[in-house]
């Protein structure tokens, strides 16, 4: 079994819906969770982080932790053409730490019509 | 503009030709990392640094070598490249390692025949 799971769609949605991303995973040792966007031929960057479980939104999107049930949402509001990209959770366990790891989910596609 | 930069970003090879692919980044930070991206499988990490001649492996390291003789390179070397290393492969950099924010290169997709 994979440590994170991410459905890798693709998700097509119409302009103007609320977008929802989700992941699982399954070491209980994480507290530090991440969301990456990755746009075509192009080098993921972040675009969210969280610390433990909880809520916390930057402009259209909500990024939400739920540790009870090892599952983590991504929430974009108002979905734009622009926002049409792969986007890839990722997690650790640790802050810093010199054998600092972050596993990364397999990315979902996400599609925005116009 | 702060960017972390990749050499090739495109690479068709053959089976046991050694390559490099390089990577720079100006923001001056500490810490580097190699990961290849597969479908279904997500970004892997493959070697990491924290500092100049710190490296240390991924979770993916067999068949490659780093090296970290000066803070802003941290190149990537095939010694003897074979077809299941075709990937898309990523550099990253970030300030101090951890969940610091990485900063990722462009990729650089090779093909090994």
């Amino acid at each position: 079994q994979k440590e994170v799971e991410q459905d890798p769609g693709p998700l097509s949605v119409p302009e103007g819906a609320i977008v929802s991303l989700n992941c699982t995973y399954s070491n209980s040792a994480f507290q530090y969770f991440m969301w990456y966007r990755q746009y075509s031929r192009k080098g993921p960057e972040l675009l969210m982080y969280t610390y433990s479980s909880g809520n916390k939104e930057d402009g259209r999107f909500t990024a939400q932790v739920d540790k009870s049930s090892k599952y983590i949402s991504l929430f974009i509001r108002d979905s734009q053409p622009s926002d049409s990209a792969t986007y890839l959770c990722a997690m650790s366990a640790e802050l810093y730490s010199s054998a600092s790891k972050i596993i990364f989910g397999s990315g979902t596609r996400l599609s925005i019509r116009p | 503009e702060a960017q972390v930069t990749q050499n090739p970003r495109y690479l068709i090879t053959v089976t046991g030709k050694k390559l490099t692919v390089t990577c720079s980044q100006n923001m001056n930070h500490e810490y580097m990392s190699w990961y290849r991206q597969d479908p279904g499988l997500g970004l892997r990490q493959i070697y990491y640094s924290m500092n100049v001649e710190v490296t240390d492996k991924g979770d993916v390291p067999e068949g490659y070598k780093v090296s970290r003789k000066e803070k802003r390179n941290f190149p990537l070397i095939l010694e003897s490249p074979s077809p299941n290393q075709t990937s898309l492969y990523f550099c990253a950099s970030s300030l101090v390692g951890g969940v610091d924010t990485q900063y990722f290169g462009p990729g650089t997709r090779l093909t090994v025949l």
